[in-house]
């Protein structure tokens, strides 16, 4: 079976400052991850996604994770982030064992002050 | 214009109605999901469909329906709504596999009275 946990429900950072949201995957197969954004009334969009090889990824947005697979991680970073970013972001996870299902976490609200 | 399209934005009905939400793609994916998202924005896959095959999440209720005419259409039908059926209803579609990003429609917000 596979989990993920956002353990930060809400981030609050001002303007101008990095960032660092937290997601930590359960897996006993070889995940693929993956982070979403929502903003305010919209799907889900793709941010970044990691299958295998350089475990740093960049993605849209100056925004990039870190594949660790001795801490079960996969942590999104951006180095200023801006008031725009407010929106919610999801940590996502798959497998080769199970095609049809992309599991989710529960989302981090993250507040941009400006 | 190539994306995922949900119609209607909004919908509102009493206990007992019946209701049906369209989505359309135009990607060129295989497969297609509905995904139901609550009040906390907590995600829960309800069905996932492809020409060859339709995956049901079995903790959702049997009201709920998908029916589908073809790959780049899966509607949501619920026989009877309940008040906790009110939640954002996301569709979503993909290629076949579990490595290919879910490009996702806006929602379709339920409100059951």
């Amino acid at each position: 079976a596979q989990s993920v946990t956002q353990p930060d429900a809400r981030v609050t950072v001002s303007e101008g400052a990095s960032l660092q949201l937290r997601c930590k995957y359960s897996s006993s197969v070889t995940p693929y991850l993956f982070w979403y954004v929502q903003y305010p009334r919209q799907g889900l969009q793709l941010l970044l996604k990691y299958y295998s090889g350089d475990p740093v990824v960049q993605g849209v947005n100056g925004f990039e994770a870190e594949f660790s697979k001795s801490n079960s991680s996969f942590h999104l970073r951006k180095a200023s982030v801006h008031w725009s970013d407010s929106a919610v972001y999801f940590c996502a996870v798959s497998s080769d064992t199970n095609a049809y299902k992309v599991i989710f976490g529960k989302g981090t609200h993250l507040h941009v002050l400006p | 214009e190539t994306a995922v399209f949900q119609t209607p934005n909004y919908h509102v009905t009493q206990v007992g109605n019946e209701v049906s939400f369209n989505c359309k793609q135009t990607l060129g994916h295989d497969t297609m999901y509905w995904y139901k998202q609550d009040s906390k924005k907590l995600l829960k896959i309800m069905f996932s469909y492809n020409n060859k095959q339709l995956i049901v999440n079995e903790t959702v209720p049997r009201r709920f329906s998908p029916q589908s005419s073809d790959k780049a259409h899966l509607n949501l039908r619920i026989k009877s709504v309940e008040p906790e059926d009110s939640a954002v209803y996301l569709c979503a579609s993909s290629y076949w596999g579990r490595k290919d990003t879910q490009y996702f429609g806006p929602g379709t917000r339920l409100l059951v009275l």
